[in-house]
């Protein structure tokens, strides 16, 4: 079964300083990857997802991922860091179809101002 | 884009309470919806996975006579916590898939307190 690990539990970033978050996969064949952001109280939010093609993924509120194999990685970036970016970002891992979907532990930004 | 509304997002009550929490996928079918339990500070478990029409798969360790799902049509899916006790406090999230390559789009929460 596929599994995901997100290495880093806590990261504190300056606002305007670039961000990366760290996303490492397990899983035998091609995966589809995702990431979503959770904030205090509320449901996931889908930023980006990698199915195939591009390596380099761009997603929603200047987030990029970039999915390379060879590191069984899908580390999502930023170049510059708003304070509204502080929350909770979840890797997820899918097989198959996609319907069945693994979650990260999870990584919590907090943003100083 | 897609639209999965849950409801409610909080709910307190008595031990021994059955509580039913509703998803609905609003602006497409979801063929597969998925209802995952979340911990404080920890990542969402998948808890059972419910195609419309047919039973649940649930995961290991769940208890399928505890947490009932139904999934009578493309746009609705419950789930029904029967006798909750403490224990069953949790943020519970659903989520609805139109299947393919489409991704899953998650509903806001319900916060369940048990009492």
């Amino acid at each position: 079964a596929q599994s995901v690990t997100q290495p880093d539990i806590h990261i504190t970033v300056s606002e305007g300083a670039s961000l990366e978050l760290r996303c490492n996969y397990s899983y035998g064949a091609t995966p589809y990857l995702f990431w979503y952001v959770q904030s205090p109280g509320q449901g996931l939010q889908l930023l980006l997802k990698y199915f195939s093609g591009d390596t380099l993924v761009q997603g929603i509120k200047g987030f990029e991922a970039e999915f390379k194999r060879s590191q069984s990685s899908f580390n999502l970036r930023k170049p510059s860091v708003h304070w509204s970016d502080a929350a909770e970002y979840f890797c997820a891992v899918g097989a198959n179809n996609n319907n069945d979907m693994r979650f990260g532990a999870g990584t919590r930004l907090t943003v100083k101002p | 884009g897609a639209v999965v509304s849950q409801h409610p997002s909080w709910v307190i009550c008595k031990s021994g309470t059955s509580v039913k929490i509703e998803c609905r996928s609003l602006d497409f079918q979801a063929t597969t919806m998925f209802w995952y339990r979340q911990f404080p500070k920890q990542s969402l478990m998948l808890m059972a996975t419910s195609n419309e029409g047919s039973k649940a798969t649930y995961e290991q360790g769940v208890e399928k006579d505890k947490f009932l799902i139904n999934h009578a049509s493309l746009t609705l899916s419950t789930l029904t916590v029967t006798s909750a006790h403490p224990e069953d406090s949790s943020f519970y999230i659903c989520s609805a898939g139109a299947g393919g390559l489409k991704p899953q789009h998650f509903g806001d929460g319900t916060r369940l307190s048990i009492l």
